[in-house]
């Protein structure tokens, strides 16, 4: 079954606004990772939320975890040119391979100078 | 975290060919991964990178199509055999350190993108 679905599948907004990407996954899993990706280039790790945790901040990065919902969220805060990419989450699952990264589609954020 | 490098950084190749593609990290780490990202789509396991025995493949992967080879812990190969204009994509290698403070984190190499005519 897919795991990691984002939306909105785009987001387009003005640079110092606040940028709200949503993940929903179908399985148990034991933490979910988000990433950047420039252009199509190497991903960037962002920030890792464990399944016992509920909000994690880095940064202008706020990520927030409702395993009861199996759902994530990715805040940008103050927006810059600079975060325009790609965003995807992953999920790691509990049980089994539970190594393996499964990713949603991701969400093209372009922030607007 | 590692510093993952992936030779070469790009290509162009003609359909029947094969190409390896090489992944080099500056430190020992448990767990090696291959990734491939088709165009405007997300990433898809292709296999786990075993350290002296026969990589570990997901589903409708299979080893004649994409060699792997990991002769030690800090280097891997993969290889796209016979190619088609299906295998246009971005390969990418990540890894696990899991004898590290964030073990379970899996950090990227900057990808290899492939064309094929």
């Amino acid at each position: 079954s897919q795991q990691g679905e984002e939306d909105p599948q785009a987001l387009s907004i003005q640079e110092g606004e606040n940028a709200t990407m949503n993940c929903s996954y179908k399985t148990s899993i034991n933490n979910l990772q988000w990433y950047r990706q420039n252009s199509g280039r190497g991903l960037v790790h962002l920030i890792l939320i464990r399944s016992n945790e509920r909000e994690k901040h880095s940064g202008r990065l706020r990520v927030t975890l409702d395993t009861s919902k199996k759902s994530s969220s990715l805040l940008i805060t103050a927006s810059r040119a600079a975060d325009t990419a790609s965003y995807f989450c992953a999920t790691q699952n509990s049980g089994g391979s539970n190594y393996k990264l499964t990713f949603g589609k991701g969400t093209l954020l372009t922030v607007n100078p | 975290s590692a510093v993952i490098s992936q030779k070469p950084s790009r290509d162009i190749c003609q359909r029947g060919t094969s190409l390896t593609i090489q992944c080099q990290v500056d430190s020992q780490v448990t767990m090696m991964f291959w990734y491939r990202q088709q165009p405007g789509q997300s990433l898809t396991l292709i296999a786990t990178a075993n350290q002296g025995s026969e990589a570990t493949y997901e589903s409708g992967f299979v080893i004649d199509k994409f060699p792997i080879s990991r002769p030690n812990l800090t280097f891997s190969t993969l290889t796209v055999s016979n190619m088609s204009p299906e295998d246009s994509s971005i390969y990418l290698c990540s890894v696990e350190d899991w004898a590290s403070g964030d073990g379970e984190t899996q950090y990227f190499g900057p990808g290899t993108r492939l064309l094929v005519l």
